[in-house]
């Protein structure tokens, strides 16, 4: 089955630029999805991109896809306090009514 | 309109209650989702519905019973749940091309079962 791993915890200085990092295992997979979960929220869509992309910019957010290491990662840049919040990659190998895999989730904290 | 709404936002409810949770959108998607999240752990896939019908079944107990009204609703139903059942409960939708931006989520009800 799918499997889709992030580091746990991640803290950044504001003003850092923060990098949450995913893997997965799903060479299907065909879009990787990152969200983000204030607490006691829903999950908010920051940001997606395709298996056909290697990367995408978004205003402060860069998404880098490694497909041939099924690696993606998603760059923050000047992380502000308001980025406080746990951020889910998902994927899913197809468009449409098939079930989103999330990561593990990754608590990113900011130091002042 | 852009938006999941789920109705309650918070719900306490006793092992021999019933009761049901909504979700609404008017975005025109045609899947439908309900997912569970348990504290500090990432949302699982319970139900997928289709163009109003069932598509997926996650092997959720029965006293979870899902329902798609039409094709801007679906409730879920409880009955004689568990206390291990306070969760988290989010709705999403997506749309069945690629022409979206993926699957948008409700702010989520948290139920609490006593």
């Amino acid at each position: 089955g799918e499997d889709v791993e992030q580091s746990l915890f991640l803290s950044v200085r504001e003003g850092d630029s923060s990098v949450i990092n995913c893997t997965y295992t799903d060479s299907s997979s065909t879009y990787l999805y990152w969200y983000k979960q204030e607490p006691g929220a829903g999950l908010q869509l920051l940001t997606y991109i395709f298996s056909n992309m290697d990367m995408k910019q978004d205003q402060r957010l860069t998404v880098l896809l490694n497909k041939k290491d099924k690696h993606l990662s998603l760059r923050i840049a000047d992380t502000q306090t308001g980025d406080s919040a746990i951020y889910f990659c998902a994927e899913t190998s197809n468009f449409g009514n098939e079930k989103l895999t999330f990561g593990t989730g990754t608590r990113l904290t900011i130091i002042p | 309109d852009t938006e999941v709404t789920q109705t309650p936002k918070h719900l306490v409810m006793g092992m021999t209650n019933k009761k049901s949770l909504k979700c609404e959108q008017h975005m025109g998607h045609r899947a439908m989702y309900w997912y569970k999240q348990k504290a500090k752990k990432p949302p699982e896939l319970m139900f997928v519905y289709s163009y109003e019908k069932l598509s997926i079944n996650e092997s959720v107990p029965s006293r979870f019973s899902p329902e798609c009204p039409n094709s801007s609703l679906l409730n879920l139903h409880l009955h004689a749940l568990q206390p291990e059942d306070s969760a988290l409960y989010l709705c999403a939708s997506s749309q069945e091309d690629r022409t979206g931006y993926g699957y948008t989520f409700g702010s989520g009800t948290r139920l609490t079962v006593v």
